[in-house]
């Protein structure tokens, strides 16, 4: 069974650089094909992707806050960590992790995990 | 970024109603359509993957179809725990996908 968990600070002060971690079970990052992404959602709001990493490293950011972010596999090999610089009120939102899964050129996200919520504020 | 747009953003119906939500892409995204549901305090749940492969598990009364720029998910009988937001998702531009805003689902 494949299962993701993200954690870190529930609040971040502005300016402040955020941390979060992806723990996952099931599947390794490091068999060919395997890729993780990162999705967050201000409450209320539409989800929208952030970055994802492939097994072989490759990595790939959204075009408005690429400038701030940051992924990477972690010290263990089932964790990716995402960094997000200078953080805002606006960035306040539940951030998610989750599989990409596909086949072919076809690629959809399953499973996502519970979502962490980061407060941004003073 | 190929942009998302779902219509209605919103909708009332009742436990067994006919329900159609639309996803519009701003180009042809052939058949790279997902749809997700989300309950309230949830994370969301793959339904439909590549525009109209069933996910196992999703009861056969979810349905989806389209292709190019227009797409449909059809609840067929609608059921208590089917309310919900729902979002379409392209993969079209993979690894640069998108999410349309949403339609959210309630009882009337």
């Amino acid at each position: 069974q494949v299962t993701l968990k993200e954690s870190g600070p529930a609040l971040v002060k502005p300016t402040q650089t955020l941390t979060l971690t992806c723990t996952f079970s099931g599947f390794s990052l490091s068999t060919s094909g395997m890729r993780v992404s990162w999705i967050r959602q201000p409450p209320g709001k539409a989800l929208e992707w952030l970055a994802h990493i492939d097994w072989d490293d490759d990595k790939f950011y959204s075009t408005s806050l690429k400038t701030r972010l940051t992924i990477s596999k972690g010290t263990s090999k089932n964790q990716v960590v995402l960094t997000m610089t200078n953080m805002d009120p606006v960035d306040t939102a539940t951030y998610y992790c989750a599989r990409i899964r596909g086949y072919g050129d076809y690629n959809w996200f399953d499973p996502w995990g519970q979502g962490t919520l980061v407060t941004v504020s003073s | 970024d190929i942009q998302m747009t779902q219509s209605p953003s919103s909708l009332s119906a009742s436990v067994g109603d006919r329900v159609t939500i639309t996803c519009r892409a701003s180009q042809s995204i052939s058949s790279y359509l997902n749809w997700y549901q989300q309950r309230p305090g949830k994370a969301p749940k793959l339904l439909i993957y590549a525009a109209s492969s069933l996910q196992s598990g999703v009861p056969s009364r979810f349905s989806g179809s389209g292709s190019g720029t227009d797409f449909t998910l059809t609840i067929s009988s609608l059921q208590p725990e089917d309310f919900a937001t729902y979002y379409c998702q392209q993969s079209y531009s993979i690894p640069l996908v998108t999410f349309g805003p949403g339609t959210k689902v309630d009882i009337k």
